[in-house]
């Protein structure tokens, strides 16, 4: 399979702390991307990094990736309980015409 | 933004039945969609690429006489779940990207859930 691994699978977290998760993948990539899916709904897009980057922000949220240890990690800062959702990255390899394969997801709870 | 939509959001068959499952991109031309599958507390996994005019490619595993793809516009592509059985039953998505070259972003529907009793 060419699933990437997300770690933690899950991970639970209060109100105000940060979170990390992290994403390993396999082939050359275009770009990575992270998405947010709140339970039973479609998916939002949070932050696309190319691969030629290595750090990328978005208000609360910052990525990194690198590319010779094939990984990548989001934090979200000061953390809120809106912020309760499954996280998964989704890589785009080169030569496939834009598909994305999406890693295995981190369930990410914020207590209040 | 670029919005997509899918009808319907759920839908419930009888086994033996065929399901049809509508992605529309409403405010974009999108010359590819992708259809992905999500099992329940598991990742996406896509099941096969659309091209409008062309026909779907699917990726291995996926039986294309089973789920059959449909792209006949810019801004439609459709899924049919044909002889559905239980083991169907999923939380089905679509995605839609845009034609401009070097685009790389998909934007996703809010996905349909198919229950098969």
């Amino acid at each position: 399979s060419q699933q990437g691994e997300e770690d933690p699978q899950a991970l639970s977290i209060q109100e105000g702390e940060n979170a990390t998760m992290n994403c390993s993948y396999k082939t050359s990539i275009n770009n990575l991307q992270w998405y947010r899916q709140n339970s039973g709904r479609g998916l939002v897009h949070l932050i696309l990094i190319r691969s030629n980057e290595r750090e990328k922000h978005s208000g609360r949220l910052r990525v990194t990736l690198d590319t010779s240890k094939k990984s990548s990690s989001l934090l979200i800062t000061a953390s809120r309980a809106a912020d309760t959702a499954s996280y998964f990255c989704a890589t785009d390899a080169t030569g496939t015409a834009s598909k994305l394969t999406f890693g295995t997801g981190t369930r990410l709870q914020v207590t209040l | 933004g670029a919005v997509v939509s899918q009808h319907p959001s759920w839908v419930i068959c009888k086994s033996g039945t065929s399901v049809k499952i509508e992605c529309r991109s409403l405010d974009f031309q999108a010359t590819t969609m992708f259809w992905y599958r999500q099992f329940p507390k598991q990742s996406l996994m896509l099941m096969a690429t659309s091209n409008e005019g062309s026909k779907a490619t699917y990726e291995q595993g996926v039986e294309k006489d089973k789920f059959l793809i449909n792209h006949a516009s810019l801004t439609l592509s459709t899924l049919t779940v044909t002889s559905a059985h239980p083991e169907d039953s999923s939380f089905y998505i679509c995605s839609a990207k845009g034609g401009a070259s070097g685009s790389y972003e998909q934007y996703f529907g809010p996905g349909t859930r198919l229950t098969v009793t």
